[in-house]
């Protein structure tokens, strides 16, 4: 079993569409998560942080389920701008254990 | 500006030719290290650096070496590429080890033939 694991995707949807992405991990001692997006060919970049009682940017939700290991990323409206990979992060706090997803393709279409 | 340099962007060269990987930031951070991306595979760390002087392997280094002499820079060096390093290379920078948000630097792609 991987140690990070996501939705394969991709997911296709259309504008506006909500659309959410699960991410399972399976080191119960992991105490940071990220989302990070990637666009084609560019370097990933920290979309946010996800913090255990759930935190919300704009159309962004990020949900953290530490009893069942997996967390979670909602995006609401979806834009055409939302099109892109996107990467869940887990590592071990204090240490340099951080381990990636393989990514969820995401694209909007109009 | 803040950011993660990384120089080649993009290098095509035979086996068995040395080459180096430069990397350097300008945000003082402690934390560097290096991934590889491959399809299906997501990113996966080669080397990292805790600090000055201070390197250890991650999860898939063999075939590759790192430095660290100034804490700016962490350059990456393939002694003898093989066509299996063929692959997107990313440096990545953090304040703190497993602390915070990494900064990446735009990507090397690398092709050996």
């Amino acid at each position: 079993r991987k140690e990070v694991e996501q939705d394969p995707g991709p997911f296709n949807v259309p504008e506006g569409a909500t659309v959410a992405f699960n991410c399972t991990y399976s080191n119960s001692a992991s105490q940071s998560f990220f989302w990070y997006r990637q666009d084609c060919r560019k370097e990933p970049k920290l979309l946010m942080s996800v913090y255990s009682s759930g935190n919300e940017d704009g159309r962004f939700t990020a949900q953290l389920n530490r009893a069942s290991q997996y967390i979670s990323l909602l995006i609401r409206d979806s834009k055409l701008s939302d099109s892109a990979t996107y990467l869940c992060v887990v590592n071990k706090e204090g240490n340099n254990d951080m381990r990636f997803g393989a990514g969820t393709r995401l694209t909007v279409k109009p | 500006e803040a950011q993660v340099t990384q120089n080649p962007r993009y290098l095509i060269t035979v086996t068995g030719k040395k080459l180096t990987v430069t990397c350097s930031q300008n945000m003082n951070h402690e934390y560097m290290s290096w991934y590889r991306q491959d399809p299906g595979l997501g990113l996966r760390q080669i080397y990292y650096s805790m600090n000055v002087e201070v390197t250890d392997k991650g999860d898939v280094p063999e075939g590759y070496k790192v430095s660290r002499k100034e804490k700016r820079n962490f350059p990456l060096i393939l002694e003898s590429p093989s066509p299996n390093q063929t692959s997107l290379y990313f440096c990545a920078s953090t304040r703190l080890a497993g602390v915070g948000e990494q900064y990446f630097g735009p990507g090397t792609r690398l092709t050996v033939t």
